[in-house]
């Protein structure tokens, strides 16, 4: 079995819809990051959890909001999604002992189309 | 702020071909240094790293040195296969992580 999963895999949905991305880990990682990826824009950080107590914005968090429900678990919400959101998202863990040298694990990827 | 930039593609070799793809960065203090790879409908994962100036990441083939005199850390193969054939992602991790755009590699027998 895959180490991080992503659900849905794929997802169209309309503009102004509420829609939910769910990752879970088995690796005991503490720390988890949502990216989404774009054409010749490569991945971008979109907001990070250390801890389950612990959420942080990264470079493009407007328009998203998350939820650590447990160490295993890291969601990602667009509350209103717009066009601009469809995009291929990434959900990643790290194992936290060494911050800068972490190798980051990426799970497979939703594909998200706002129509 | 921190940022990563890459050779654009996308790059087509014949097996058994070299492989240059150019990085550059910069980054306030002493980043660590990535490449990931992506094949067709998988996530990234990591093909090598280097914490520090001077060394030589590696793996499967591939290798890449830590450059901070030039601010680089670009990806060479000495001969390339078809199994190759993927997205490469140069990446940094200072304050946090960041990405380059991707090149596309296309190796055809």
């Amino acid at each position: 079995d895959a180490d991080v999963t992503q659900t849905p895999r794929n997802r169209i949905t309309k503009t102004g819809k509420r829609i939910m991305l769910e990752c879970s880990q088995t690796k005991g990682h503490d720390r988890m990051y949502w990216y989404r990826q774009d054409p010749g824009l490569g991945l971008r950080l979109i907001y990070y959890s250390f801890d389950v107590k612990d959420i942080n914005k990264g470079e493009i968090s407007d328009g998203y909001s998350v939820s650590r429900q447990a160490q295993a678990k890291f969601s990602l919400s667009l509350e209103s999604a717009i066009p601009n959101q469809t995009a291929l998202y990434f959900c990643a863990t790290t194992a936290g002992d060494l911050i800068s040298t972490d190798t980051q694990y990426f799970g497979p990827g939703t594909r998200l189309t706002v129509l | 702020g921190d940022s990563v930039t890459q050779m654009e593609g996308p790059v087509t070799l014949s097996e058994e071909a070299f492989l240059t793809i150019n990085c550059t960065y910069t980054a306030t203090g002493y980043p660590s240094l990535f490449w990931y790879v992506q094949y067709p409908g998988e996530g990234l994962q990591l093909l090598l790293k280097a914490t520090k100036a001077d060394d030589k990441g590696s793996n499967k083939g591939f290798e890449a040195t830590y450059r901070k005199e030039t601010t680089s850390f670009h990806l060479e193969k000495g001969s390339v296969q078809v199994s190759d054939s993927a997205v490469y992602f140069c990446a940094l991790n200072g304050r946090d992580m960041r990405f380059g755009a991707g090149t596309r590699l296309t190796v055809k027998p």
